[in-house]
């Protein structure tokens, strides 16, 4: 079973802050890795997707994918209370499962005004 | 507009009672997946679809059946619905790709109770 393993949170960051949300996973081969976020009661809507090693940003978001010890993490900049969501990482699975994709339980972020 | 739509949105059904949820895109994407969330469990991959009539199971298929006749529709059949398939429900599509490998666009989701 490919695992995905998110911190748990809940995660509590002052408006204007960094948030940091950590994501590894057990899938050596696996080569594409999502961030979603997800407001309470609605469906996932992507936020960020990287697939080569190092740092991918977009506005206030940052990917940060490390293949070599198997670990991915969103940073979102200037934190901001519509921030406020659980936020998923979704990793696909490798070699002849490739075309499946698992997700992390997932984090949630609360960004205090 | 480019969406996924499921229906119905909600349901509330018996134990044992034949139930399809039906998910259609309007992207053109090769493929199609269906998920169900649970409290502590997150999101799991049910089945999933490459292309028309290429279907393969997900994490957790025991109790679900798919099909994948055109390539818009991927509708979701329960055929003996039991309590713990309880659930709340999505669909999602993406381009084709080499894998799970490009984003995928959700429906707005299905909350199904089963009695």
């Amino acid at each position: 079973q490919k695992e995905v393993e998110q911190n748990s949170g809940p995660l509590s960051v002052p408006e204007g802050a960094i948030a940091s949300l950590n994501c590894t996973y057990s899938d050596r081969g696996s080569q594409s890795f999502f961030w979603y976020r997800q407001y309470s009661g609605k469906s996932p809507e992507l936020i960020m997707f990287i697939y080569s090693n190092g740092d991918k940003e977009d506005g206030r978001f940052t990917a940060q994918l490390n293949k070599a010890s198997q670990y991915v993490s969103l940073l979102i900049r200037d934190s901001q209370p519509s921030d406020s969501a659980t936020y998923l990482c979704a990793v696909n699975h490798s070699g002849g499962s490739n075309y499946k994709l698992t997700f992390g339980k997932g984090t949630l972020l609360t960004v205090n005004p | 507009e480019a969406q996924v739509t499921q229906n119905p949105r909600y349901l509330i059904t018996v134990t044992g009672k034949k139930l399809t949820v039906t998910c259609s895109q309007n992207m053109n994407h090769e493929y199609m997946s269906w998920y169900r969330q649970d409290p502590g469990l997150g999101l799991r991959q049910i089945y999933y679809s490459m292309n028309v009539e290429v279907t393969d199971k997900g994490d957790v298929p025991e109790g679900y059946k798919v099909s994948r006749k055109e390539k818009r529709n991927f509708p979701l059949i329960l055929e003996s619905p039991s309590p713990n398939q309880t659930s709340l429900y999505f669909c999602a599509s993406s381009l084709s790709g080499q894998g799970a490998n490009q984003p995928q666009h959700f429906g707005d989701g299905t909350r199904l109770s089963i009695l």
